[in-house]
């Protein structure tokens, strides 16, 4: 199993949109629906704000969304804030109840 | 409101066998599924492996013939032990619930292999 694979940084301004990918093959996420978004600010435990590909937790702003095509699921956020900057991570169930995470992105909110 | 705990030493010899225990609090451990996940310094998150409530576990294959993971109900308690560690397995440890979905996470603990 390799680590899905994220951009390692995107940055965009207040107010804006952003999306990160996140890439994994037939075995993961190109066969299962279950693809988890969590946040983690410096210091801090990841926080999930996107499961089951699409759905958000209660109390997770709908400026969070997630999707998916293929072997390639994207979170977008829209309407950044500066409380957005953090690490994103994407996880994904690989069969036999097994996951895999991505390796991260660091989103800079300019 | 459910809470984890992750307890356990911070520093551990090269060649020895980490261990840690997550606590539960506020809810309860019947029909889910309870992981550890780590992350060493500046790098991602790795899952380790779960144990479900009725026992039976699974573990990421890279690291499956080191780990166990065992429950305890009556305490409310999971633990990891982690055996013939380096200093590669230095890292954040947490517990957290679910297997391949993580809804509830522990505040995460330092441990560091060292001599």
């Amino acid at each position: 199993q390799s680590a899905l694979t994220q951009p390692r940084s995107v940055s965009g301004s207040p107010g804006q949109s952003v999306t990160i990918s996140c890439t994994g093959t037939i075995s993961d996420l190109g066969t299962y629906n279950y693809v988890s978004w969590y946040q983690q600010h410096p210091g801090k435990a990841p926080k999930l704000i996107i499961y089951d590909v699409t759905e958000r937790p209660a109390g997770v702003p709908d400026r969070f969304s997630g999707s998916q095509s293929g072997n390639t699921a994207s979170l977008t956020i829209s309407g950044l804030q500066t409380e957005d900057e953090a690490d994103y991570y994407c996880c994904s169930y690989a069969g036999s109840y097994t996951a895999l995470f991505g390796g991260g992105t660091k989103l800079t909110v300019l | 409101q459910v809470q984890l705990q992750e307890s356990g030493p911070g520093l551990v010899k090269p060649s020895e066998t980490l261990s840690l225990t997550c606590t539960l609090s506020g809810g309860s451990m019947d029909s889910k599924y309870w992981s550890y996940i780590r992350q060493p310094p500046g790098k991602g998150l790795e899952w380790i492996g779960y144990v479900f409530s009725s026992g039976s576990t699974n573990y990421n294959p890279s690291l499956e013939s080191r780990v166990t993971i065992s429950l305890d109900r009556s305490k409310k308690q999971y633990s990891l032990k982690l055996t013939s560690v380096t200093a590669a397995d230095t890292a954040v440890y947490y517990c957290a619930r679910g297997y391949h979905t993580f809804d509830v996470w522990g505040q995460g603990t330092v441990v560091t292999v060292s001599s």
